[in-house]
């Protein structure tokens, strides 16, 4: 069965500083994996997801992630932080065989940004 | 464009009520979900949804109940509420790629 690890539950960085939140996963078969945010008193919306293809994808508001097979990772990153990305954010797996539509959430990493 | 849309947002019960947390969707997605968010938790999958009619279990299924009598609803019910059910409720549908969930803004119950 498919799982993902979250390494940090609380993540705190200085405005304009690198983010990074980590992510790696278990799964038998190659995998779709998945960043998606969740800001204060609201749903999870998508952020970002790798199925197959190019391994650095690009998502909304400058986050970006990079899978890596031989490490079994996808960390989450952006350049620059700014206070509007203080959120909790879950990496997410799916096994990539058709009709299996069914998410593996990890346990959440809240970021805070320090002006 | 209302997306996915929950009710009620927040609801306090005793132990051993019963109520339906409602959810609809207008995307005419085939793919429903519930899940359940509590602290350090992450979010587990009570019950999903691929199309009117057809429902089956989660990770966390005991003590809900669900129905899937047409595209757009997917009624979570709670029979006999315990404390352990005390949590944020998401419901979310899917119909544009497998794992690109749209949720609606969740319902948080607590059990007295």
């Amino acid at each position: 069965a498919q799982s993902v690890t979250q390494l940090g539950s609380h993540v705190s960085v200085s405005e304009g500083a690198l983010v990074l939140l980590r992510c790696n996963y278990s799964s038998s078969v190659p995998p779709y994996l998945f960043w998606y945010v969740q800001y204060p008193n609201q749903g999870l919306q998508l952020l970002l997801k790798y199925t197959t293809g190019a391994t650095l994808v690009k998502g909304i508001n400058g986050f970006e992630a990079e899978f890596k097979k031989s490490e079994t990772s996808f960390h989450l990153t952006k350049p620059s932080a700014h206070m509007s990305d203080a959120a909790e954010y879950f990496c997410a797996v799916i096994q990539s065989n058709f009709g299996n539509e069914k998410l593996t959430f990890g346990t959440g990493t809240r970021l805070t940004i320090i002006p | 464009n209302a997306g996915v849309t929950q009710t009620p947002k927040f609801r306090i019960l005793k132990i051993g009520q019963s109520m339906t947390l409602q959810c609809t969707q207008d995307m005419n997605h085939n793919y429903m979900y519930w899940y359940r968010q509590d602290p350090g938790m992450g979010l587990k999958l009570i019950y999903y949804s691929v199309g009117a009619g057809i429902t089956d279990k989660g990770e966390v299924p005991n003590g809900y109940n669900v129905s899937r009598s047409t595209t757009e609803d997917f009624p979570l019910r709670l029979e006999l509420a315990a404390p352990s059910q005390t949590s944020v409720y998401f419901c979310a549908s899917s119909g544009q790629g497998p794992g690109e969930l749209f949720f609606g803004e969740g319902s948080r119950l607590t059990v007295l």
